[in-house]
């Protein structure tokens, strides 16, 4: 119950192109989800993030969707750029666990010129 | 401001050797945590801390042990090296709710 699921594994896409990011949630007592953005030798930087009384929040080129009732979320990036390649991680946390994150497996992505 | 600072970078150890990982922050946060990132796994919660002196186990604690003696350093030591400590560890530090967790290089650490 204190699983993410994050799909895929990997994601290639073209430069312009969307990169949508999925991840899947059991415990409904969640109520923070934020997105990770990691380059290659570096720490894990947030992105985005978004709490379960909205079903969409927007930061430039990249959207968090939210569906409460599927107990999913996704991440969309618009116009993928080649800078835009790194690996991203969802999370979730529960009230009153000391802000603990959960974090799913990671998605490598890939945005060819 | 240089954030979280963790060091070494890169260490090699050998089977029952022990080491401590450093970690600093200059943020004056109160909340710290110990990470290790396996390939295809995400990241895995070792310990934390919400304030000095005190801390608390994570999803995977065995082998290692923390201290917290004061708000800026947050120490993860293996006492007994193991081939599955190989991994990638990273500190994180944050100031509370709705806030990020801001996290440090990491340090890359293999066990032969």
């Amino acid at each position: 119950q204190q699983q993410v699921k994050q799909s895929p594994q990997s994601l290639i896409v073209q430069k312009g192109g969307i990169s949508i990011i999925n991840c899947a949630y059991e415990n409904t007592a969640f109520d923070y989800f934020p997105w990770y953005q990691q380059f290659p030798g570096k720490g894990p930087a947030l992105l985005i993030a978004i709490r379960p009384d909205v079903s969409e929040k927007k930061e430039g080129r990249f959207t968090i969707s939210f569906n409460k009732s599927a107990k999913q979320f996704s991440l969309h990036i618009m116009d993928s750029q080649p800078g835009d390649s790194a690996t991203y991680f969802c999370a979730a946390s529960i009230p009153g666990s000391s802000y603990k994150l959960i974090f799913g497996s990671g998605t490598r992505l890939l945005v060819r010129p | 401001n240089a954030g979280v600072t963790q060091t070494p970078k890169f260490r090699i150890l050998k089977i029952g050797q022990s080491m401590t990982l450093q970690c600093t922050q200059d943020m004056n946060h109160n909340y710290m945590y110990w990470y290790r990132q396996d390939p295809g796994m995400g990241l895995k919660l070792i310990y934390y801390s919400v304030g000095a002196g005190i801390t608390d186990k994570g999803e995977v604690p065995n082998g290692y042990n923390v201290s917290r003696s004061t708000t800026e350093d947050f120490p993860l030591r293996l006492e007994l090296a193991a081939p599955s400590q190989t991994s990638v560890y990273f500190c994180a530090s944050m100031d509370g709710s709705n806030q990020p967790q801001h996290f440090g290089d990491g340090t890359r650490l293999s066990i032969l």
